[in-house]
């Protein structure tokens, strides 16, 4: 499977601002998504990268408050815009293999003060 | 009839034990179906999977049951260990990475 990383892996940030996570990915692959985990909840999709196109984005999450840049097919970048202590959360990346197998980075742990 | 119902929320296993998690689906269009096990501060790992067209998939001490039937699939832990302790989510999706998942269950294996 490909080994997935995360920047920062942790930030404590001050409301109203923004913070953008890179995730790289070891190998080259087509699909790449952003999740939003809740401590002590499910994973929630944010949006699917797509390289060389806007990303695709679930019901309740916008562009604007979540831009995110694929420039590559080892590479993708999740903003959190204008935060507010309701952002705080584990941020996941993951990417999607073969035969609709997912692996995922290690997280980013946000807590917007 | 998107939605992945998963239970127990938690469960403790007495070391040695068989932990037993369960799911259940509604979208018969699904086909594919994760078990994904994630430890305090680390992202998910996916642990194992299995698609419709068999009933059972073991990989070493782990099992998934599947019931096309009832729509319901299991996570069987053999043996169970304190280092199995950690959530367990079980998800579902369509053949196009989109991933339905369920609530989760907290493990805890008593020594």
């Amino acid at each position: 499977s490909a080994v997935i990383s995360q920047k920062p892996s942790r930030d404590i940030c001050q409301r109203g601002t923004s913070l953008t996570i890179q995730c790289q990915v070891d190998s080259q692959v087509t699909m790449m998504f952003w999740y939003r985990q809740q401590p002590g909840q499910s994973l929630t999709l944010i949006a699917t990268a797509n390289q060389g196109s806007e990303a695709t984005y679930e019901s309740g999450f916008v562009i604007d408050k979540f831009p995110i840049s694929r420039p590559n097919l080892t590479f993708s970048t999740l903003t959190v815009s204008n935060m507010s202590p309701e952002d705080s959360s584990i941020y996941l990346c993951s990417v999607g293999q073969d035969y609709n197998e997912q692996f995922f980075g290690p997280g980013t742990r946000l807590t917007v003060l | 009839q998107q939605q992945v119902k998963q239970s127990p929320q938690s469960l403790i296993v007495q070391k040695g034990g068989i932990s037993i998690i369960n799911c259940a689906y509604e979208n018969t269009a699904f086909d594919y179906f994760p078990w994904y096990q994630q430890f305090p501060g680390k992202g998910p790992a996916l642990l194992i999977a299995i698609r419709p067209d068999v009933s059972e998939k073991k990989e070493g001490r782990f099992t998934i049951s599947f019931n096309k039937s009832a729509k319901q699939f299991s996570l069987h832990i053999m043996d169970s260990q304190p280092g199995d302790s950690a959530t367990y989510f079980c998800a579902a999706s369509k053949s196009n990475y989109q991933l339905i998942w369920g609530a989760g269950t907290k493990l805890i294996i008593k020594p």
